[in-house]
């Protein structure tokens, strides 16, 4: 079945250290997002890709990087200049037509202490 | 700009009984409208969405959703609710070309035995 990959489920990281979240997705989808979730903030956009090679940041980038060197990827870096970094985070795929919705992965959880 | 606005943070019905979630949003374009259901440490669900089709959108799981341009809204709704329907829910709006989504804070439902 395809659908979208996030490993691991669980991260733990000690403050100071960049971690790598996984992402990949066999849907054949042009455009990945990255979403950050917080209790009660609903969900808060990193960054998005339409196209490999490509991406924009959004409401949040800062502390964070991307790559999209191919299709089916997008990983997220955090970074040690991300201020609090404890959070849930998604990746989402859609096609490109416009009024598709948004597939998402289950998501992981990094915990920094 | 467009923005999305969920009433109740919190809301909390017993079993059998009807479910009503409301989102309201505004846009200067024709909007794209979705519900996505999120159940704890998962990804989101994609419930329903509006694309223009018809005003009354029947999603899975029992739910539905009508749009209603007069009152900009697009609120949820099941006649029974199931002790399974427990879970965050999530309105959201597309009317950018960029092909982002607008997010609502989100509204947890809780089912009551």
């Amino acid at each position: 079945d395809g659908g979208i990959t996030q490993s691991p489920k669980y991260l733990f990281r000690k403050e100071g250290q960049n971690v790598t979240l996984s992402c990949e997705q066999n849907l054949n989808h042009d455009a990945m997002y990255w979403y950050r979730q917080d209790p009660g903030q609903g969900l808060r956009l990193i960054y998005y890709s339409q196209i490999v090679n490509d991406f924009q940041k959004g409401d949040i980038a800062e502390g964070y990087s991307v790559s999209r060197e191919k299709k089916e990827s997008f990983p997220l870096t955090v970074t040690s200049a991300q201020k609090n970094p404890t959070a849930f985070y998604l990746c989402a795929s859609k096609p490109s037509s416009y009024n598709s919705p948004l597939h998402f992965g289950n998501g992981t959880r990094l915990t920094v202490t | 700009a467009q923005s999305v606005t969920q009433l109740g943070s919190h809301v909390s019905v017993s079993e059998g009984a009807l479910v009503l979630l409301r989102c309201n949003y505004s846009s200067s374009v024709p909007p794209y409208l979705f519900w996505y259901v999120q159940y704890p440490n998962q990804g989101l669900q994609l419930l329903l969405k509006y694309t223009s089709a018809a005003t009354l959108v029947k999603g899975i799981n029992g739910f539905e959703a009508e749009f209603k341009k007069s009152e900009t809204s697009f609120h949820l709704t099941k006649p029974s609710a199931h002790m399974s329907d427990a879970a965050e829910y999530f309105c959201a709006v597309s009317a950018d070309s960029n092909y982002q989504l607008i997010w609502g804070a989100g509204t947890k439902l809780i089912i009551k035995p």
